[in-house]
């Protein structure tokens, strides 16, 4: 069974428009992120969050705003949607907050925005 | 700035055939090392991780990993390759100072013949 669950698998969003990504994590851990990879760019880092708290920022643009409800949830809201946000973006999970925990990756949901 | 170099885009090799992949990271403190492996259209899956004693790292699947201080490098090694390792492969690094961002390399391609 999946432990990391990225809800939809694939997305298409117009330009302008809004979208909710969805991840859930059933390992029991405390600390989650969300990572985006696209064609232009290597993985690239995006938040981080332990119990629930925002940990690291290195997302320039506030379109992107992840949204904790539970321990084990961390949604991604995507605002204004552009072209350029077309990417598969990865939830992953770490037992802790520290850096030699090991993160562990979702399936991805691959955004297309027209 | 922590910065994570492949230099080798795509390598090509035979079934039962040895590899090396080449991490070369440039970060002068304490940090974590982790190869990754994403076959096409899935998620990333977590290989191995050094971040201190035996430089030698064994990993899942036969994968092992040498971290060098002194030529700041963390190459991947597999004795014997599998039609199944054909994907792409990631190293990352992460380091106390970058907050839990892992930061990635740009990847190389394993294309496994057999």
């Amino acid at each position: 069974d999946p432990k990391i669950i990225q809800k939809p698998k694939y997305l298409v969003a117009v330009t302008g428009s809004e979208k909710i990504l969805i991840c859930e994590q059933y390992l029991g851990h405390n600390a989650m992120y969300w990572y985006r990879q696209s064609a232009k760019k290597p993985l690239e880092f995006m938040f981080s969050y332990s119990y629930q708290k925002l940990m690291d920022n290195q997302t320039a643009s506030s379109r992107f705003q992840p949204q904790s409800s539970k321990k084990n949830h961390l949604d991604l809201q995507i605002t204004a949607l552009k072209p350029d946000d077309s990417a598969t973006y990865f939830c992953a999970s770490s037992p802790g907050q520290v850096n030699q925990d090991t993160q562990y990756f979702g399936p991805g949901t691959r955004l297309l925005v027209l | 700035t922590q910065t994570v170099s492949q230099s080798d885009a795509h390598v090509t090799v035979f079934e039962g055939d040895s590899v090396e992949l080449r991490c070369n990271y440039s970060y002068g403190g304490s940090i974590y090392l982790s190869w990754y492996i994403q076959h096409h259209g899935h998620g990333l899956q977590f290989l191995l991780k050094y971040y201190s004693g035996n430089p030698v790292v064994q990993g899942v699947n036969g994968f092992e990993a040498e971290f060098s201080k002194s030529d700041s490098s963390f190459h991947l090694r597999k004795a014997s390759v599998h039609w199944s390792d054909s994907a792409v492969y990631f190293c990352a690094v992460s380091a106390p100072q970058g907050g839990r961002a892992l930061i990635f390399g740009t990847g190389t391609t394993v294309s496994v013949s057999p």
